[in-house]
């Protein structure tokens, strides 16, 4: 069973500060890795995409990938009250030919006023 | 990004009744569509991979028969739950695949059987 582990939170962070959110995966073949956010009540809404070893950013988002140790983080610099939601990591494992994803059960991310 | 419709967003219907939802791609050709089920509280559920001009592929569990996918353009892929009863009511969710594996999601259509 190819696996996407990540901690249901919920992650508390207060306005202003970084939050940092993990997840890793079981399949060391996965090439591809998604971050999605997931407002209460809609569906999921893409942020990024990191398919290379090292940092991708866009804005106040970071993503971060280490193959080696079958590892993905989501960092939010600066976080506001409107990034409150549910964040899911997910990932195409390999040998995949119908472009399936493997999506974590989510970590719920609560940024204080 | 891409942009992915869903309609109904809200549907409401009698145990028995046969329920249609439809995602459209937008703004892109989507060779491949997902579709997801979600229950209160709990995580994405894939149903099935449509794809277009093709049988859809059901996952491990969920009745074909019950969930009728049809995929008939590059653009257009319905659900159709047959038959739906009071266990069926879910938030239902599409997608589309964009560029290799990235998918964008549908806004959803909530579905009350009564």
């Amino acid at each position: 069973q190819k696996e996407v582990e990540q901690n249901s939170g919920p992650l508390s962070v207060p306005e202003g500060a970084i939050a940092s959110l993990n997840c890793t995966y079981s399949d060391r073949g996965s090439q591809s890795f998604f971050w999605y956010r997931q407002y209460s009540g809609k569906s999921p809404e893409l942020i990024m995409f990191i398919y290379s070893n090292g940092d991708k950013e866009d804005g106040r988002f970071t993503a971060q990938l280490n193959k080696a140790s079958q590892y993905v983080s989501l960092l939010i610099r600066d976080s506001q009250p409107s990034d409150s939601a549910t964040y899911l990591c997910a990932v195409n494992p390999s040998g995949g030919s119908n472009y399936k994803l493997t999506f974590g059960k989510g970590t719920l991310l609560t940024v204080n006023p | 990004g891409a942009v992915v419709s869903q309609h109904p967003s809200w549907v409401i219907c009698k145990s028995g009744t046969s329920v249609k939802i439809e995602c459209r791609s937008l703004d892109f050709q989507a060779t491949t569509m997902f579709w997801y089920r979600q229950f209160p509280k709990q995580s994405l559920m894939l149903m099935a991979t449509s794809n277009e001009g093709s049988k859809a592929t059901y996952e491990q569990g969920v009745e074909k028969d019950k969930f009728l996918i049809n995929h008939a353009s590059l653009t257009l892929s319905t659900l159709t739950v047959t038959s739906a009863h009071p266990e069926d009511s879910s938030f239902y969710i599409c997608s589309a695949r964009w560029q290799q594996e990235t998918q964008y999601f549908g806004p959803g259509t909530r579905l009350l059987v009564l």
